[in-house]
Order: C-alpha cells, then sequence, then structure tokens
C-alpha cells in the first residue's frame, strides 16, 4: 500500500529560526513530489512540486528537496514568521492520483 | 486561484438522506478530483474524472458515486448520507497534458456535517 507520513505531527518555534520539516513515502515510484500550505478552514495552497527527475526545487524562503532512492522529501523554511503558520502538507504522485500524509501543524511565535 | 468553486460551501443533513455536492471549473482542465479530509488522515482520494463520462474510484469510495457530464462540473452524491461522512470536502483539478507535470489545484473545500 502506499503511504506517506509526515513528521513532525506539530511544531512550534520562534521566529526567526530556520526549520526543516520532513515527509517520507513507501512506495519510491512516484512521478512528483507536491508539497502544500493549508491555513485553518481555507483549501490548499501549491508551494512547490519537484518532478521525480529532480532534486530538489526554491521558491523564495522555501527550499524542498527529494531523494526518491530513500523515500524521503524535505522541505526547508528558512527565517520563519508568524505568517508561516499554518498545516503543512505533503503528497505523493502514482499516476495522476496524490497520496497525503496527515500534515505538520506549524506555529511561528513572534 | 485557479477557477474553481464548490456548492454549497457549508451543509448540514440528516442521516439517510441523500446530498450532492459539485465542482464548478473554468480552467478547462481535463482531470477532475474528489477527496475528504479527517484529522489524522490528511486527505483521501474518493473518485477522480479523467474525461467527460470517464471516471474511476479512489481509496475510499464506498457510498459515493460521481457524474461528470461537462467538462466544467464535476458532482459527488452521497446516495443515503451517514455519520461516517461528516469530513470536509475538497475538489481538485489538473491537466498533465498541458505541462510535463501533473500539478493539482485545490478548491475552497464543502464542510458536510451529517446528523
Amino acid at each position: 500500500k502506499q503511504e506517506v507520513t509526515q513528521i513532525p505531527a506539530a511544531l512550534s518555534v520562534p521566529e526567526g529560526e530556520n526549520l526543516v520539516l520532513n515527509c517520507s513515502f513507501t512506495d519510491s515510484a512516484i512521478y512528483n513530489l507536491q508539497w502544500f500550505r493549508q491555513d485553518p478552514g481555507k483549501g490548499l495552497t501549491s508551494l512547490l512540486l519537484i518532478q521525480s527527475s529532480q532534486r530538489e526545487q526554491t521558491s523564495g524562503r522555501l527550499n524542498a528537496s527529494l531523494d526518491k532512492s530513500s523515500g524521503r522529501s524535505t522541505l526547508y523554511i528558512a527565517a520563519s514568521q508568524p505568517g508561516d503558520s499554518a498545516t503543512y502538507l505533503c503528497a505523493a504522485e502514482y499516476g495522476n492520483k496524490l497520496v497525503f500524509g496527515a500534515g505538520t501543524i506549524l506555529r511561528v511565535k513572534s | 486561484d485557479a477557477g474553481i468553486t464548490q456548492s454549497p460551501r457549508h451543509k448540514v443533513t440528516e442521516t439517510g438522506t441523500p446530498v450532492t455536492l459539485r465542482c464548478h471549473q473554468t480552467e478547462n482542465h481535463r482531470y477532475m478530483y474528489w477527496y475528504r479530509q479527517d484529522p489524522g488522515h490528511g486527505l483521501r482520494l474518493i473518485h477522480y474524472s479523467y474525461g467527460v463520462k470517464d471516471t474511476d474510484k479512489g481509496e475510499v469510495s464506498d457510498g459515493y458515486s460521481v457524474s461528470r457530464s461537462k467538462t466544467e462540473d464535476f458532482l459527488l452524491t452521497l446516495e443515503s448520507a451517514t455519520s461516517s461522512q461528516t469530513s470536509v470536502y475538497f475538489c481538485a483539478i489538473s491537466d498533465p497534458d498541458r505541462s510535463s507535470y501533473n500539478e493539482q489545484f485545490f478548491g475552497p473545500g464543502t464542510r458536510l456535517t451529517v446528523l
């Protein structure tokens, strides 16, 4: 069965800290790995998509890496801000279907 | 935001009643999806469509049916709602024909409560 796990389930950090969110997947035959942000009561916003042939993608203070052989992806957030507080979801794509992790709830304290 | 709307946004219904949720897109994307989101489970795929009248089951399809008679609309029906179907439902769209990757874009969600 294809499963995606995110660690930690919740994280609280002071403003300005660099942080790493982890995502692991059991089936390495992924097409893409997508990271999303979800604010309370809202839909999902796509942050980064890493194709299976790529090792990383960057957008502003966000950097996502992908290691297919070990079944892992990480989302690095630099210089965190209170506005980064949200739930972060990773999803592995298998043939047009996304398999999601349960998410990491991030709180950045000012 | 991608042009995706969901209706209704909130609904409260009783066990045993039929419920239909609608997803409407203005992007002309070929693929449409229905997911449910529950605490501790992330999002799970219910059904998806890869074209008009072409649909397939996802991970948690029992108790749900779908229909797609037009490119822009994808309907999710609960024939006889149960309390276990209380959830937040998200629609998504994508089109692998437009790029080398199949990025999905999500609607705002529908919160359904079955009493």
